[in-house]
This record gives C-alpha cells, sequence and structure tokens, in this order.
C-alpha cells in the first residue's frame, strides 16, 4: 500500500493567486481529513469526510478555503486568492473510520504564500 | 473530548526506555486513550491506543490506570529515530472520528 498520497510536496505561490492540494487516501478508507499545521497554532482540523460527504467545515478559516472530495479515491483543497497567513502544512489523513483505527496521515504539502 | 496535559518536553538516553506521561482526568468512561508521534517535517504516525487495559504492540506500550486519569506511553528501548513530538489524545467513539491534537511533549533521545 502507498499510503496517503498528498501532491504537491511543496508549493510556492503569489498573494492572490489560487491554489490547490491534492490527495488520494488508501484505498477502502471511507473517512478523510484534512489538518494544517503551524508553529502558532499547531495541528487545526479543517474538514473531513464521511463515504465522500463533508461532515464537519467549521475548522475552514474563510470562505476562502474550500475542500471536495468528488470519489472515494481523491480530495482537493482549494485556497482562492491565497494570503501569506495561509503559508502552512497541509496534511491530509484517512481512516476506515472505527475507533479501533488510527489515521494515517500523508506526507504534508509546504505551502508558502509570498 | 477530555483535555490532556503532558509535560513539555523531555531528553531520554539512548538504549533505555522512554516514559511519556499523559493526564486525563476528566476522561469519560467511553472515551479511548491514543498515542501519536511526529517525526520533524513528516505527517503524526499512529502509535497505539487502548480503553481500560494495559495494550502493547511492536511499537510501545501503553499503560492506563485504574481510574483511567492518567497514562503513560512507554517506548521500551529508546533509539535516536524516536526523537519526535508525542501527541496523547483522547476521545470517544461515534464523535465524527475526529482527533484533536494538543501541543504534545517533544521527546529528544540523546546518543
Amino acid at each position: 500500500d502507498a499510503g496517503v498520497i498528498q501532491s504537491p510536496r511543496h508549493e510556492v505561490t503569489e498573494m492572490g493567486q489560487e491554489v490547490t492540494l491534492r490527495c488520494k487516501p488508501i484505498s477502502g478508507h471511507n473517512s478523510l481529513f484534512w489538518y494544517r499545521q503551524t508553529m502558532m497554532r499547531g495541528l487545526e482540523l479543517l474538514i473531513y469526510f464521511n463515504n465522500n460527504v463533508p461532515i464537519d467545515d467549521s475548522g475552514m478559516p474563510e470562505d476562502r478555503f474550500s475542500a471536495k472530495m468528488p470519489n472515494a479515491s481523491f480530495s482537493t483543497l482549494k485556497i482562492q486568492p491565497s494570503e501569506p497567513r495561509d503559508s502552512a502544512v497541509y496534511f491530509c489523513a484517512s481512516t476506515l473510520g472505527s475507533v479501533n483505527y488510527g489515521y494515517t496521515f500523508g506526507s504534508g504539502t509546504r505551502l508558502t504564500v509570498v | 473530548d477530555a483535555k490532556t496535559t503532558q509535560p513539555t518536553s523531555m531528553d531520554c538516553a539512548e538504549g533505555r526506555a522512554a516514559n511519556l506521561p499523559c493526564n486525563h482526568s476528566t476522561i469519560s468512561g467511553n472515551e479511548y486513550v491514543y498515542w501519536y508521534r511526529q517525526i520533524h517535517s513528516q505527517g503524526p504516525q499512529y502509535i497505539i491506543h487502548g480503553l481500560k487495559n494495559n495494550e502493547t504492540n511492536e511499537m510501545a506500550s501503553l499503560i492506563i490506570t485504574e481510574d483511567r486519569k492518567s497514562s503513560t506511553l512507554i517506548l521500551p528501548h529508546a533509539t535516536l529515530r524516536d526523537t519526535a513530538v508525542y501527541y496523547c489524545i483522547v476521545r470517544a467513539p461515534n464523535t465524527g472520528n475526529q482527533f484533536y491534537f494538543g501541543t504534545g511533549t517533544s521527546l529528544t533521545v540523546i546518543p
């Protein structure tokens, strides 16, 4: 199993540009999570999906952030327009959705907005 | 979910056991204790979890006190590769499956 795959690994963009982060969860996992990590705020849950349906997006910081999961094997997190304060490492994680399973995290996307 | 309290940082000599404590005095009867770790520049990694009984796997052991108000993660023979931030999380089933990570304990294994 290749694990949770995120792309790109690094992204540098100018303020105001649209940024799209991608995630492929582990095959068979039915829950997917997007987290953001910064030095100041640590790991923050942004949104999570169960069976491709967004369940809780209360962690999404602003309307500039949106996430989709069109099918069980793909999810995107979009920021439009991007701002310097969005600079962070964005992690995607997936799980079977049972209490007896932990999350499997991807390697993350390091986003720098200049 | 119950709040957890962990020391900010700890050191451990290579080859010795690393014992990482976690207080969760407000834990509810149906809440599990989970441990994750995050090695620098990587995503968090699941280590172990338990409800009441002590648990052991290939990575670590989890000791939960009888009153369940605290627990200890034990790495029996710490190596330099175990240097990481360790997160203790308590969470009930059927709460949407989301984990909320605190600040964790930064463990440094010293040669």
